[in-house]
């Protein structure tokens, strides 16, 4: 596996239901991020964290909870979502220390809350 | 408060020339990005400005002018696998990165 990979890439859930989104990073960065992506709206930063440790948390409903257990994965852990919760769900990933803030994503997964 | 604007929609002709506007209101600035995003794919980096000025990459060039909080993706010899959403992104004084809506550029034959 080569750039930065997500799974599920599509998932259906109810508002009842607890499910997890994976991402993983085969770059060996040290940056990992969760987006949120609605139609025709900007990019929405959800969290944030460096070398593991979580430096952002953009007032995200306590309904998503992510968890960074190393410096490759990320996940972001769901449960009693909402129907506007419904979006696409990107991952990124950079090398902060480079000097660089190039952001690599992957390719989403498409979140549908009935 | 911090803005991004860029228009949300613009359609162009196979082999033409067009040029996306990105206009920005952000505390601290640095840096200024451009992503690529095909439908139901993941945004890919096009380019990054931080000094003002043109930066060219084949049939990609992108500028950027700090003082008017200005800069364009421009995109020449328009081929139909250019149809995609462009994404203007400005790093903030925290180096956050915040975005734009997207602009859906649509490529007619």
């Amino acid at each position: 596996e080569t750039g930065v990979t997500q799974t599920p890439r599509h998932l259906v859930m109810g508002m009842t239901n607890k499910k997890s989104l994976k991402c993983e990073q085969h770059l060996g960065h040290n940056a990992m991020y969760w987006y949120k992506q609605s139609a025709k709206k900007p990019l929405e930063l959800m969290f944030v964290y460096n070398f593991k440790e979580q430096t952002e948390n953009n007032s995200v409903p306590s309904r998503f909870s992510p968890e960074c257990p190393n410096s490759s994965h990320l996940f972001l852990h769901l449960h009693t979502l909402q129907p506007e919760d419904s979006a696409l769900y990107l991952c990124a990933s950079s090398q902060e220390t480079s000097g660089s803030y190039e952001q690599f994503f992957g390719p989403g997964t498409r979140l549908t809350v009935l | 408060g911090q803005n991004i604007d860029q228009p949300t929609e613009m359609t162009a002709t196979e082999g033409a020339i067009v040029q996306i506007n990105c206009t920005y209101q952000t505390s601290g600035f640095n840096g200024l990005f451009w992503y690529q995003q095909h439908a139901g794919e993941a945004p890919t980096f096009l380019s990054y400005n931080v000094l003002d000025g043109l930066e060219e990459k084949g049939r990609f060039s992108s500028f950027l002018s700090r003082s008017k909080g200005y800069s364009y993706l421009l995109l020449k010899e328009l081929q139909m696998k250019d149809s995609a959403s462009y994404l203007c992104a400005v790093a903030d004084s925290n180096y956050q990165l915040i975005w734009g809506a997207g602009t859906k550029l649509i490529i007619k034959p």
